[in-house]
Order: C-alpha cells, then structure tokens, then sequence
C-alpha cells in the first residue's frame, strides 16, 4: 500500500535561509505527488503537484519540489524563506487503488526566525 | 469568488450525541471528498462523491459514521453516537471533475466530544 514519509515533525530556518522538506512516497505504480500548506484555523492549499510531465516543479509563493524515482522523493524547497512561510506542510501521494483518493503524511510544522 | 464552506466551524458535543457537519463546494464541482484530521496528524480520507453518489466510502471509521450528497451539491457527514476518538478537523473539499487532482479544501469543521 502506499505511504507516504515526512522526515521531521517540526523544521526551524532562519528568515533568508533555505528551507528544505523532505517527503518520501511508497506505491506501486507511478505516483501522482502533492504538497499542501495549512496555515492556521484555515482549510489546505495546495502549493503544487507532480503529474507525470516535468520532475521540476515550480509552484506558488517561489516554492519548488522535484520528483526523484530513483530515491522516491519529492521533497519540498525554497531559496529564501519569509516570515510568513511559516504553516504546517503536507506532502500527499495518489492512492494506488483510487485515482480520487490522496494518502497524506504527517505533516512539518516550518518555523521562521526573525 | 466563494470558495469550500463548512458549518459549524467549532461543534461540541456530549459523547452520545448525534452531529451533522455541513459541506458547500465550490459551485460546478463535480468530486466532494471528506477527511479527518487529528491532533498533529495529516488528513485522512473518508469519503469522495461524484456528483450524488457515493463511489468510496473505504474510509469511514464505523457505521456511526454516514455521508450524503443528495443533489449532487451540498454534503453532509453525520455521526451517530459520537464517541471522544471522533474529536477531530473534519476537512471537505472539492475539485471541478472526476480526474481532477487539485482538491480545494474547506477551512474544516472542529469537532470536540466531551
């Protein structure tokens, strides 16, 4: 069954530094990939997806993530880090029995410091 | 425009008690899926509808649990009984097709037993 792997709970960068978020996938077949963001009290949105077209992909507010077959990962990165990227991060995986079904991690809690 | 809305935002219930949380998705989307989130975990799924019906109910906990979409708009999950493990964020959203991967989130519903 697929899974999906978020290496720490919680990541603290300072503002400026890089940020990096690790998600590691298991499935059997080619995985559609996800990262959401959720900011307190507020419903998911979605930062970008992987479908099978580029493994870079760029999406909004200057984050990026690539997807690596070989290392099954898709992790999660931005240059510079901005105060107000600090949220809870999700990376979510395709299921392998339903198209429509998305398997979530467990989430990284991203910390800014001033 | 109007995004996913839920109602109640915050319900607290006495444990016996029966709850009904409302979904609105976005107008003209075909796919309505529910998740459950607790305490420091990511989302999990419950439930997905095309249209009125119901195509995935895998992840519903128990029978207390049951959803309905009876005119292929509005979606309501009620809880039978509820039980202190049903405390969680009860998350909707929506995407505009079936193969529609970009799901819209509602800012969820927190559900408290007591």
């Amino acid at each position: 069954a697929q899974s999906v792997t978020q290496l720490g709970s919680h990541v603290s960068v300072s503002e400026g530094a890089l940020v990096l978020l690790r998600c590691n996938y298991s499935s059997s077949v080619p995985p559609y990939l996800f990262w959401y963001v959720q900011y307190p009290n507020q419903g998911l949105q979605l930062l970008l997806k992987y479908t099978s077209a580029a493994t870079l992909v760029k999406g909004i507010n200057g984050f990026e993530a690539e997807f690596k077959k070989s290392e099954t990962s898709f992790h999660l990165t931005k240059p510079s880090a901005h105060m107000s990227d600090a949220a809870e991060y999700f990376c979510a995986v395709t299921s392998d029995s339903s198209a429509s079904k998305i398997i979530f991690g467990s989430g990284t809690r991203l910390s800014i410091r001033p | 425009g109007a995004g996913v809305s839920q109602s109640p935002r915050y319900k607290v219930a006495k444990r016996g008690q029966d709850v009904a949380l409302r979904c609105d998705p976005i107008s003209g989307h075909v796919s309505l899926f529910w998740y459950q989130q607790a305490l420091g975990q990511g989302p999990e799924f419950l439930t997905y509808f095309q249209n009125e019906a119901q195509l995935d109910k895998s992840g519903l906990p128990s029978d207390r649990f049951f959803a309905e979409r009876p005119e292929g708009s509005v979606s309501t999950l009620k809880i039978q009984r509820t039980q202190q493990e049903d405390s969680a964020v009860y998350l909707c959203a929506s995407s505009l097709t079936w193969s529609s991967y970009e799901q819209y989130f509602g800012p969820g519903t927190r559900l408290t037993v007591t």
